[in-house]
C-alpha cells in the first residue's frame, strides 16, 4: 500500500528565509505526486503536481517542487518565503491504476514570523 | 473549471441521529468519488471511494455500516453518518478526478455531534 511521511511537522521562519519541506512516498510503481495548501480556515488549494517529463515543476506562489525518483522524494522549495505562506502544506500521492486515490502525509505546519 | 459542490458546509446534530452530505459535480460526469475526514490540525484521512452504480471500497478501520455511501448517478455521491456520536464530529471533504491529471475537491462539511 502506498504512504506518504512528512518529515516536517512544524516549521518557523522568518520572513524571507529560504523553505525546504520533506516529502517521501512508498510506492514501487508510477506515481502521481501532489503539494497542497490550506490556508487558515480555508480549503485545499493546489500549489503544484508532477506526472511526467521534467522533474522540477514549478508552482503558484513561487513554490517549485524537485521528483527524484530514486529517493522516492518530492520536497517542496521556495527560495524566500513571506508572512502569507503561514500555513498547513500536504504532499500527497497517487499511484496509477485502481481506484486512482490520492493519499495525502500528515502535512507540515508552517509559520512565517515577520 | 471542474467543480466540486458540497452540501451542507456545517450541520450540528444531536447524538443518535443521521446526517447526511452531498456531494455534486457540477459540470463533468465522476464514475468516481472519495471521501475524506479531517479532524483538527490533522492531514486529510481517506475514508472510502465511492463508485457509481456499486458498492464503496472503505478504507481499513472505517466502518461501512457507519458511514454509508450511495453514488447513485454520475453527478452525486452522499456519505450518511448514522447514529452520530461526538467522537464523528469532523470534517468531511470529498473529491473527484475530473480530467484524469487533477483532482478537486468540495469545500467540506464540518460536522459537530452534540
Amino acid at each position: 500500500a502506498q504512504s506518504v511521511s512528512q518529515h516536517n511537522h512544524h516549521v518557523i521562519l522568518s520572513e524571507a528565509a529560504s523553505l525546504e519541506l520533506g516529502c517521501n512516498y512508498s510506492y514501487g510503481g508510477t506515481v502521481n505526486l501532489f503539494w497542497y495548501v490550506q490556508y487558515p480556515g480555508q480549503h485545499l488549494q493546489l500549489l503544484l503536481k508532477y506526472f511526467s517529463g521534467d522533474p522540477l515543476v514549478k508552482g503558484i506562489k513561487g513554490f517549485e517542487a524537485e521528483f527524484i525518483k530514486s529517493k522516492f522524494s518530492f520536497n517542496l522549495r521556495k527560495p524566500s518565503v513571506q508572512w502569507s505562506d503561514t500555513a498547513e502544506y500536504f504532499c500527497a500521492v497517487n499511484a496509477q491504476g485502481g481506484y486512482n486515490k490520492l493519499i495525502f502525509g500528515a502535512g507540515t505546519r508552517l509559520a512565517v514570523h515577520p | 473549471g471542474a467543480v466540486v459542490s458540497q452540501h451542507p458546509s456545517r450541520v450540528i446534530c444531536k447524538s443518535g441521529t443521521s446526517v447526511k452530505i452531498e456531494c455534486r459535480s457540477l459540470d463533468f460526469q465522476a464514475t468516481t468519488m472519495f471521501w475524506y475526514r479531517q479532524f483538527p490540525k490533522q492531514s486529510l484521512m481517506l475514508m472510502a471511494t465511492s463508485n457509481e452504480g456499486s458498492k464503496a471500497t472503505y478504507e481499513q478501520g472505517v466502518e461501512k455500516d457507519k458511514f454509508l455511501i450511495n453514488h447513485a448517478s454520475l453527478t452525486l455521491s452522499t456519505l450518511t453518518v448514522t447514529s452520530a456520536h461526538p467522537e464523528d464530529s469532523s470534517f468531511y471533504i470529498c473529491s473527484a478526478r475530473p480530467t484524469g491529471y487533477g483532482y478537486t475537491f468540495g469545500s467540506g462539511t464540518r460536522l459537530t455531534v452534540v
